[in-house]
């Protein structure tokens, strides 16, 4: 099975920061690299996916790149409604449906 | 509107079943690739199991033998019967839809929770 790991694993950030997480693959996956953004007690929002493909009514200030093992996930100018937990997962192999643990955004 | 509405969550105790439903709206589960992943309280999320549209089914080995994946076409809802229950068990669960390979589409979670 793929394993996924993120780093960090949390970040400490204030309004207008430009945030980077970073997402590795335990073997080549290809593009198929997706994104997802959870706040507390909601479900989970699909944000990007095949790496960089932003998903319907996801903002542009959200940017995935990457291929291979090693990918990223950038806001450019942080807001608000940003602070949360982002999960990668990868969709080359599946299943199982790998997910990373995680990273959790929150206010400096 | 595309919609996922989870049901069926519960207090059970160890060794205890339980069944999730998952209605959709806006879209067909028999057409679509649908799955299940649960998040421990506290935890990140994990995979539970997955029905293609063709009805080929799989489990992660955590509940593999225990639980069971199914969907009912005319009333358009994905299940999980979840049978021998244990504590780790304990968790939100939520239906997904997969499209172009990644889960776009989610219900609001269902809590489940396995204690004596």
């Amino acid at each position: 099975d793929i394993q996924m790991t993120q780093s960090p694993s949390s970040l400490s950030a204030s309004i207008g920061d430009r945030i980077t997480i970073t997402c590795r693959a335990s073997q080549s996956i290809n593009i198929y690299l997706n994104w997802y953004q959870q706040k507390p007690g909601k479900a989970p929002n699909l944000l990007i996916y095949a790496s960089s493909t932003l998903h319907t009514g996801v903002p542009s200030r959200f940017n995935g790149s990457g291929s291979g093992t090693d990918f990223t996930l950038t806001i450019s100018s942080l807001q608000p409604e940003d602070f949360a937990t982002y999960y990668c997962q990868q969709s080359y192999s599946t299943p199982p449906l790998s997910f990373g643990p995680g990273t959790k955004v929150y206010v400096k | 509107e595309l919609q996922l509405v989870e049901s069926g969550g519960g207090l059970m105790q160890p060794g205890g079943s339980l069944r999730l439903s998952c209605a959709a709206s806006g879209f067909s589960v028999s057409n679509n690739y649908m799955a299940w992943v649960r998040q421990a309280p506290g935890k990140g999320l994990q995979w539970v199991s997955v029905i293609f549209a063709g009805g080929e089914t799989h489990y992660a080995d955590s509940v593999k033998g225990r639980f069971t994946i199914s969907r009912d076409n005319s009333n358009n809802t994905l299940y999980l019967q979840m049978n021998s229950l244990r504590a780790e068990d304990t968790g939100v669960y939520f239906c997904a839809r997969s499209f172009r390979a990644a889960l776009d589409i989610w219900g609001q979670g269902t809590t489940v929770t396995v204690s004596s």
